[in-house]
């Protein structure tokens, strides 16, 4: 069965400071990846997705992950976090056939210091 | 329009109650969902629907009852829940569950809570 792992649960930064949260999937065959973002009290926004290409996408609000498939990871990053950055970050897979399950990780609460 | 829009927002039910989530989208999608999120964890499918037809039931208990009445509407049906069972129902919906490159939009979600 698919699975995410997300390893950091909850990580707390500096306005400015360089985020990189880590995601890995068990699934061996061709996937879709996805980042969603859950502000306080809203629903969930997808940030950026890989379907295929270049492994490296820029998704809104200056994010962008990495595809490395030899890891089997996909890494968000952000050069330089806000505090309106404060939200919970979640990882999600779903296999490259079709969209159907959508598996999600457990989840990174960040939180962003002004 | 890109919205899911859910409805209500708030259920508070009794444990012998009857309710209904409703769920609609106005983007052509094909596909939809309802997914349950306990506190402080992720996102769990529960049903997917498929061209107005149930695809995937995650195991889920009876007393959740779901309904495609239209390729625009998806119901939940509530009966005789738990407390347990309270938590934030999220729909979703998307283009078409058969392509190969496409995205899941969420609802804001019902917040239910069973007493």
């Amino acid at each position: 069965a698919q699975s995410v792992s997300q390893h950091n649960h909850h990580v707390i930064l500096s306005e400015a400071a360089s985020l990189e949260l880590g995601c890995n999937y068990s699934y061996g065959g061709t996937v879709n990846l996805f980042w969603y973002v859950q502000y306080p009290g809203q629903h969930l926004q997808l940030l950026l997705k890989y379907f295929s290409g270049d492994p490296l996408v820029k998704g809104i609000k200056g994010f962008e992950a990495e595809f490395i498939k030899s890891k089997f990871s996909f890494n968000l990053r952000k050069p330089s976090v806000q505090w309106s950055d404060t939200a919970e970050y979640f990882c999600a897979v779903t296999p490259g056939t079709g969209f159907q399950k959508l598996v999600f990780g457990t989840g990174t609460r960040l939180l962003v210091s002004p | 329009d890109t919205e899911v829009t859910q409805t209500p927002k708030h259920l508070v039910m009794g444990m012998t109650n009857k309710k209904s989530l409703k769920c609609e989208q106005h983007m052509g999608h094909r596909a939809m969902y309802w997914y349950k999120q306990k506190a402080k964890k992720p996102p769990e499918l529960m049903f997917v629907y498929s061209y107005e037809k149930l695809s995937i039931n995650e195991s889920v208990p009876s007393r959740f009852s779901p309904e495609c009445p239209n390729s625009s509407l998806l119901n939940l049906h509530l009966h005789a829940l738990q407390p347990e069972d309270s938590a934030l129902y999220l729909c979703a919906s998307s283009q078409d569950p058969t392509a190969l490159d496409t995205e899941a939009f969420f609802g804001q979600g019902t917040r239910l809570t069973v007493v």
